[in-house]
């Protein structure tokens, strides 16, 4: 069964609103998790990286007033979207570890978000 | 950015074996290779992963050359539901909390 989930899969809203994703570990303890999107037709980009109880490294270009993502407990992060616009709309992905010296590592379903 | 180069695109017969080339030329001595695969519209999904040695576990066989500059995926009895785009990374750090950077893949479509 699948260890990550992502709520929601799927969200439609207006430009200028705010929307949060989150992203559950369900069977481990996820030290660190990353956040990535992926547009159609392209690859994955890895958009930051969080660990537990500290604040998120964001990559370059990526607005972290922006994106903000808060990973509160370890087995829990979420991504939002704040004044989220058309060019937002993307497939937003978790990757979860449980951390320095484990292979325990999963990405989560996706979810995608689509702004009018 | 991404340290790999793979083909676009390759196509597979059903029940074939599926060879997926990855060039990664400047690989470190610390890196490892891994193989990750996405079918349409969900996240990626682990295959595969090695430092130095041919690997193989029950999806797939990993076949890295002496030098370490290239390795080749092999799904043995492609089926249909291996039809997905198919990422080969290099990533080096703390295994379990490296990034994985993602280059564009090879799609890879498996024909009836």
């Amino acid at each position: 069964g699948a260890v990550v989930s992502q709520h929601p899969s799927r969200v439609i809203c207006k430009s200028g609103t705010s929307v949060k994703i989150e992203c559950r570990s369900l069977d481990f303890q996820a030290t660190t998790m990353f956040w990535y999107r992926q547009f159609p037709k392209q690859s994955l980009m890895l958009m930051a990286t969080s660990n537990e109880g500290s604040k998120a490294t964001y990559e370059q270009g990526v607005e972290k007033d922006k994106f903000l993502i808060n990973h509160a407990s370890l087995t829990l992060s979420t991504l939002t979207v704040t004044s989220a616009h058309p060019e937002d709309s993307s497939f937003y992905i978790c990757r979860t570890s449980g951390g320095a010296g484990t292979d325990t590592q999963y990405f989560g379903p996706g979810t995608r978000l689509t702004v009018l | 950015d991404a340290k790999t180069t793979q083909p676009p695109s390759m196509d597979c017969a059903e029940g074939r074996a599926a060879n997926l080339p990855c060039n990664h030329s400047t690989i470190s001595g610390n890196e490892y290779v891994y193989w990750y695969r996405q079918i349409h519209s969900q996240g990626p999904q682990y295959i595969i992963h090695g430092l130095k040695n041919n690997e193989t576990n029950e999806m797939a066989s990993l076949i890295i050359t002496e030098d370490r500059k290239s390795s080749t995926l092999i799904l043995p009895h492609a089926t249909l539901r291996d039809t997905a785009v198919y990422y080969c990374i290099v990533s080096d750090g703390i295994q379990g909390a490296q990034k994985l950077v993602f280059g564009q893949g090879t799609r890879l479509t498996i024909n009836p």
